[in-house]
């Protein structure tokens, strides 16, 4: 299958520990986009990589966030000292730049406790 | 800041009818991207029909298309022959043109009924 993984898919935390979640996107799409969605409600952007470069980061929610794409290729989404609002899906797209289209991965579920 | 706003939380239609779901977004941009995404339950997210705001023609896919209004900055989908796969939240969605920054809509539980 070549469509966009993330892993892992469901992760159980204490608050107060730090999380990290992985996105491999479709091989040939330069472009990575993060989100978060909470119950009953759209994905909200968070973060966008076009290759290795993070050209849009401001609306990360909180320093407690942080993402990366050090080889343009897979990406991370770490939270630091997560809190019970943290809880939620993160979604990872791609899209290549002749398309525009994302193409949505499966989502990491994070139940902080 | 662009917002997109889906105004029918809920929505049903029998099997085999058509049925038409709401959006309409607010831009300041002139050239931008629209989309309707499908989220079925607990499975992922897929596009179902995306629109190029400089285009006039309407955009269809098979039983899916849309009634794109620029001026009125409305973005409506309507789902003709409904199937019962077609049971899922519909999130409707506006990219930049540079597509740096993507906004979606709160979504429509659409429930398609035998």
């Amino acid at each position: 299958d070549t469509g966009v993984s993330q892993n892992p898919r469901h992760k159980i935390t204490k608050r107060g520990q730090n999380v990290t979640f992985r996105c491999d996107p479709i091989s040939e799409h330069n472009r990575l986009y993060w989100y978060r969605q909470t119950l009953g409600q759209g994905p909200e952007f968070l973060t966008y990589f076009q290759n290795e470069a993070q050209l849009e980061k401001s609306r990360l929610l909180s320093d407690r966030f942080s993402a990366e794409r050090p080889k343009g290729s897979f990406s991370t989404l770490e939270i630091q000292r997560t809190e019970q609002g943290d809880s939620a899906m993160y979604l990872c797209a791609s899209s290549s730049l002749q398309t525009d289209t994302q193409y949505f991965g499966p989502g990491t579920r994070l139940t902080v406790l | 800041a662009q917002t997109v706003t889906q105004s029918q939380p809920e929505m049903s239609v029998q099997e085999a009818e058509t049925v038409t779901l709401s959006c309409t977004y607010d831009t300041s941009e002139s050239n931008y991207y629209l989309f309707w995404y499908k989220q079925p339950p607990s499975r992922q997210m897929i596009l179902v029909i995306r629109q190029e705001a400089y285009k006039q023609q309407n955009a269809t896919e098979n039983r899916f298309s849309v009634n794109f209004q620029k001026a009125a900055k409305s973005f409506s989908l309507k789902i003709s022959d409904s199937q019962l796969g077609d049971t899922a939240m519909y999130f409707c969605a506006f990219m930049k043109h540079n597509g740096n920054q993507f906004y979606f809509g709160t979504g429509t539980s659409l429930t398609v009924i035998p």
